[in-house]
């Protein structure tokens, strides 16, 4: 089985900050990979698609990139509603595998 | 509004089984695949079934397979998943995700979740 791993597993960061947080594959996944923004008590909520393809309604300081084994998503000025766990899902035919999650929190 | 409803959950002793059902709205259910996806208390996600959207093909982790089985009703826009040989390891949040498009399992619609709590 492909294997997902997030890291850092926890980012403290401020309002304004631009944060990045990586997902690595254990092998090649090639941009099958989707990244999803959770809050305490609530339901996911898709961010990103196709490594780099924003969903609909996400704002535009969310962004994806990388392919094959590592994938970045960034967050380009933080703000108060972006706390949260994130978690990124490789996505194929044979295997849909999620990350262990990154927590945001503030500083 | 796109919505999905989740039911069914509740106490259960070890061994024993429930039915989750997934009541879906505004969206036409039949032209797309549907998943369960489950959160463990303070855990991460761990997807567990699939199924097409005609209901033809369905498919499972080898962490419930044999154990838990995934339907659903078009007539009545309902998923479903039966939850047997219930262990206390499977006590989490079991939510019902929408497939975003096409055959690929990334979920652009979830619902509010469903809790099972597996204890004796």
């Amino acid at each position: 089985d492909i294997q997902m791993t997030q890291s850092p597993s926890t980012l403290s960061a401020s309002v304004g900050d631009r944060v990045s947080i990586t997902c690595r594959a254990s092998q090649s996944i090639s941009s099958w990979l989707a990244w999803y923004q959770q809050k305490p008590g609530k339901a996911p909520k898709l961010l990103i698609y196709k490594a780099s393809s924003l969903q609909s309604g996400v704002p535009s300081r969310f962004s994806g990139s990388g392919s094959g084994t590592e994938f970045t998503l960034t967050i380009s000025s933080l703000q108060p509603d972006d706390f949260a766990t994130y978690y990124c899902q490789h996505y194929n035919s044979d295997s849909r595998t999620f990350g262990q999650g990154t927590k945001l929190e503030i500083k | 509004e796109v919505q999905l409803l989740e039911s069914g959950g509740g106490l259960v002793q070890p061994g024993g089984s429930l039915r989750l059902s997934c009541a879906s709205s505004g969206f036409d259910f039949s032209n797309f695949g549907m998943s369960w996806v489950r959160q463990a208390p303070g855990k991460g996600l761990e997807w567990l079934s699939g199924i097409t959207g005609s209901g033809t093909v369905t498919y499972y982790a080898d962490s419930v397979k044999g154990r838990f089985r995934i339907s659903r009703d078009n007539s009545k826009n309902t998923l479903y998943l039966q939850v047997n040989s219930l262990r206390t390891d499977d006590s989490a949040v079991y939510y019902c995700a929408k497939r975003l498009n096409g055959d690929h399992d990334v979920f652009d619609i979830w619902g509010q979740g469903t809790l099972v709590s597996v204890s004796s």
